[in-house]
């Protein structure tokens, strides 16, 4: 899918801060972070509807989103744990409503923490 | 808190024969049903959305719908061994929550 990037496509850190990106430019209102952890589901850690954010209370605060225009979505990382080693997915959709709510993924970030 | 449950864990079938996956959902209220497709390393792929009982056609691929059960199901027709990746069942409630609770998928493989 390439309607959704993401950047950087893999990353391997130490105790560091990090950002990353995703752009999308199919006039899409919502914007999310989601999270799949080794042989797991993906979770939902930030969701964007309009700039308006709405946040995942379990996620840690080390973990940032910013929503800068209505196309754009970052999420900072301060201090990785070995517990964030995951694939981070950007996704979108038209709204959140029943009928447009159906997100479409990027490729995701696949992050390694020494 | 909803919870959504897959199985079987894992599906062997042959190349053109019907592969038939399930999921059973917790949340009565849930009137957003999706079933996503990921191959390895690899993105999600929207293949169906269902909303209300009974079913949906999407080229293949066929979601089944039953609220009283709580349980939506997803065949395919004549799956090809590209179909082989791991199929994902997700809920949401639209009055409620605006998340998408993902079940633990299935993992689809398909012999030529």
């Amino acid at each position: 899918n390439t309607k959704i990037t993401q950047s950087p496509r893999y990353l391997i850190l130490g105790r560091a801060n990090k950002s990353l990106e995703c752009e999308q430019h199919l006039g899409h209102n919502a914007m999310y972070w989601y999270k799949q952890s080794a042989e797991k589901p993906p979770e939902l850690m930030f969701l964007y509807n309009l700039k308006q954010l709405i946040r995942n209370e379990t996620v840690p605060s080390r973990f940032i989103p910013e929503c800068p225009d209505s196309s754009k979505l970052l999420l900072h990382i301060s201090a990785v744990d070995p517990e964030d080693s995951a694939v981070y997915f950007c996704a979108s959709s038209a709204g959140t409503g029943k009928d447009n709510q159906a997100p479409l993924f990027g490729e995701g970030t696949r992050l390694s923490v020494l | 808190q909803q919870k959504v449950q897959q199985s079987p864990e894992s599906l062997t079938v042959s190349e053109g024969a019907m592969a038939s996956l399930n999921c059973t959902f917790s949340d009565g209220t849930s009137d957003n049903f999706r079933w996503y497709r990921q191959h390895s390393g690899k993105g999600l792929e929207m293949l169906v959305s269902i909303f209300s009982d009974g079913e949906k056609e999407e080229g293949r691929f066929t979601a089944h719908l039953n609220r009283a059960s709580l349980h939506v199901s997803l065949h395919i027709r004549e799956p090809q061994p590209s179909d082989s990746a791991v199929y994902l069942c997700a809920v949401s409630t639209t009055s409620g929550s605006w998340q998408l609770i993902f079940g633990s998928g299935t993992q689809l493989t398909v012999m030529p």
